[in-house]
């Protein structure tokens, strides 16, 4: 089975900070994605990675940045969090190139900014 | 761009009775059309997913969906809803030979009552 891993369920953070949000994938899966989830507005995507050192911005990347060093592992990062990015943060990885490819979550990181 | 739309935020059936969750979706060539669920604290699961082919899906735990080509409609069905079914429910398209981005749907949630 293939898992997605999000280092935090939960997490507390203050206006200002710079943010960490990892995820690692054990499939060996080329492509990683970074959502944020808010009621009544679905999943947004917010950067992807189709293979390590490149990345690609969604629909909403605006406060965020990434990072893909290993194959199995894309960062998200909040370089100074607001308390706009309160969310929840979903991670997602699928294997294939230029195909289509079923996407594998992890549970979530719920992000709180003060 | 693609787009997709659930035009129900809230759902409420008998256990035992039939379901339908109704998707559209909007793009120019043929897409791949996918529905996921996600249980309460937890990440979207893949239920199940159209490519091409037989325009009636079989998925997981019962659930099938249709492809309507002239409706863009890729409905969600199941026969006998039981009470674990409750959920939050995610239609998805993605384009094909792209780099595997997807739009997701607002979600319809799923309450069950006996």
């Amino acid at each position: 089975d293939v898992k997605v891993t999000q280092s935090s369920r939960y997490l507390v953070k203050r206006t200002g900070e710079k943010v960490f949000l990892e995820c690692v994938q054990d499939m060996d899966h080329e492509n990683m994605f970074w959502y944020r989830q808010d009621p009544g507005l679905g999943l947004r995507l917010i950067y992807f990675s189709y293979d390590v050192k490149m990345k690609e911005k969604g629909d909403i990347p605006e406060g965020y940045s990434v990072s893909r060093e290993k194959k199995e592992r894309f960062s998200l990062i909040l370089e100074s969090a607001s308390t706009n990015q309160t969310s929840m943060y979903l991670c997602a990885s699928s294997q294939g190139r230029r195909g289509i490819g079923p996407q594998h979550f992890g549970d979530g990181t719920r992000l709180s900014i003060l | 761009a693609q787009s997709v739309t659930q035009p129900d935020i809230h759902i409420t059936v008998s256990e035992g009775a039939s379901l339908e969750l109704r998707c559209n979706y909007s793009y120019g060539a043929t897409p791949y059309l996918f529905w996921y669920v996600q249980s309460p604290g937890q990440g979207l699961q893949l239920l199940l997913k159209y490519f091409s082919g037989d325009t009636l899906v079989q998925g997981i735990k019962g659930f099938e969906a249709e492809f309507k080509r002239s409706q863009s409609s890729f409905n969600l069905r199941k026969p006998s809803v039981h009470w674990s079914d409750a959920a939050e429910y995610f239609c998805a398209v993605g384009a094909a030979g792209g780099y595997q981005k997807v739009t997701f749907g607002t979600g319809t949630k799923l309450q069950v009552i006996p």
